[in-house]
Order: structure tokens, then C-alpha cells, then sequence
């Protein structure tokens, strides 16, 4: 069955812009989480959804959003770009619980100018 | 929150040598994954270990709850395996959240 995709893979923006990214997870998963990867950080969670409610959120600012549609894909925001947005963004998708594997996407590569 | 380690930070091997990463881990956790982070940023599953040994071709895993560390074995390295490699646990209530490690950055030769 077909995996974890993530739309874009690369986003140009500038500081200020906002922007939205967006996760389909696999086919009968219910949880989706999104994690931020940058050099100095390493990867850092996010948020995660399940049936369309954040369960558990992550130390980032409010400028971070999500939300989960009734077919489980997601999408989360960013407004008022800042040069340390720069990152790859991850999610994964798993079936239900927290003690299920994880499976992640390819990621969107974000480049603030 | 908990702590995860991971060692050697770096590791490089020519190709047919086998390679221990090891991962420890400050408190109990409700599992165990194992990743491999490809050139394109993908993490690609190796192993849900939350205790326990597994085995997938030339890739194994050990997860020693009680002591709090996990070890991946590679044996017969080939350049493909280069990459990073992850370990991430689930900690506590916090439902669907992983919490990683820095990672073993790990460079085979030809």
C-alpha cells in the first residue's frame, strides 16, 4: 500500500510569508505527527492529530499551527516566516495508539530568504 | 523529559566491516524505533524494538528495557548503509509523540 506523501518536497518563501504544508498518511492510520529537523536542533515534534484533535503539542510559538481533516490528512502552517523556519519537515502517520510504529514521509524542504 | 544518547556520533567503515551503534535512554519507555535517515531526508524504519532482539537480513536489534539502552548491528557493511541512523523512543503520556536521538552519522567506504 501506497506510504506516508508530503506536499511540496521544496518551498522557496521569504520572511514574513506564510506557508502551508501537507501530509496524506497511510491508507487506515489515524494519527499523524509532524516533526521539524534543522542541523542545530535535530528533530523536534511538533504537533500530532488524531481523528481530527491535537492530542500533544510541542514547544514551538503560536505562529505554528495544524489541523487534520475526516480522511486523516493534515496540514500545518506557518505564518510570519522567520530565517530559523528554515528546515525539512517530517510527518508520520501510524494506526492508533502511540505505541505503534511510526511511519514518516519524505519530508517538504522549507528555505526561508 | 527524557534523555536520549546516541554513540559514536560518527563512524566510518570500509565496506564488509561490521558496525554496533548503541542508544541509551534516561527513563522507561513504551518502545523502541530504529531509523535510517536516506541522503533525500527520508527516515526509513528499520526496527520497532521495545525490548527484546530482531533480526532483518544483516541488520539486527537489541533492546535491553531493564538497563535502558538499545543496540543496531550492521554486519557486512556495504555504501548503501551510509547515512544517519536514528533511534527514537515513546516516553511517558504523550501520545504519538518520539522522542529522538542526535544520531550516528555513518560513512561506508567501497
Amino acid at each position: 500500500k501506497a506510504g506516508v506523501t508530503q506536499t511540496p518536497r521544496y518551498l522557496i518563501k521569504t520572511r514574513g510569508q506564510q506557508v502551508t504544508l501537507s501530509c496524506s498518511p497511510i491508507s487506515g492510520h489515524r494519527s499523524v505527527s509532524w516533526y521539524q529537523q534543522t542541523p542545530g536542533q535535530g528533530l523536534q515534534f511538533l504537533f500530532e492529530y488524531f481523528s481530527e484533535t491535537q492530542r500533544n503539542k510541542g514547544n514551538f510559538p503560536g505562529r505554528f499551527s495544524g489541523r487534520q481533516f475526516s480522511n486523516s490528512r493534515s496540514e500545518m502552517n506557518v505564518s510570519t516566516l522567520e530565517l530559523g523556519d528554515s528546515a525539512l519537515y517530517l510527518c508520520a502517520s501510524a494506526k492508533d495508539t502511540s505505541t505503534d510504529t511510526q511511519y514518516f514521509g519524505p519530508g517538504t524542504r522549507l528555505t526561508v530568504l | 523529559g527524557i534523555q536520549v544518547e546516541q554513540s559514536p556520533p560518527d563512524l566510518i567503515l570500509q565496506e564488509g566491516a561490521n558496525s554496533t551503534l548503541r542508544c541509551n535512554f534516561s527513563d522507561s519507555v513504551n518502545n523502541l524505533q530504529w531509523f535510517h535517515q536516506n541522503p533525500w531526508g527520508q527516515l526509513i524504519n528499520l526496527f520497532y524494538i521495545p525490548s527484546g532482539t530482531k533480526q532483518n537480513g544483516r541488520l539486527s536489534a537489541t533492546t535491553v528495557a531493564t538497563e535502558r539502552y538499545s543496540l543496531l548491528y550492521i554486519s557486512s557493511s556495504q555504501t548503501t548503509d551510509s547515512g544517519v541512523y536514528f533511534c527514537a523512543v515513546d516516553w511517558g503520556s504523550t501520545l504519538g509523540r518520539l522522542y529522538f536521538g542526535r544520531g550516528t552519522q555513518l560513512t561506508v567506504w567501497p
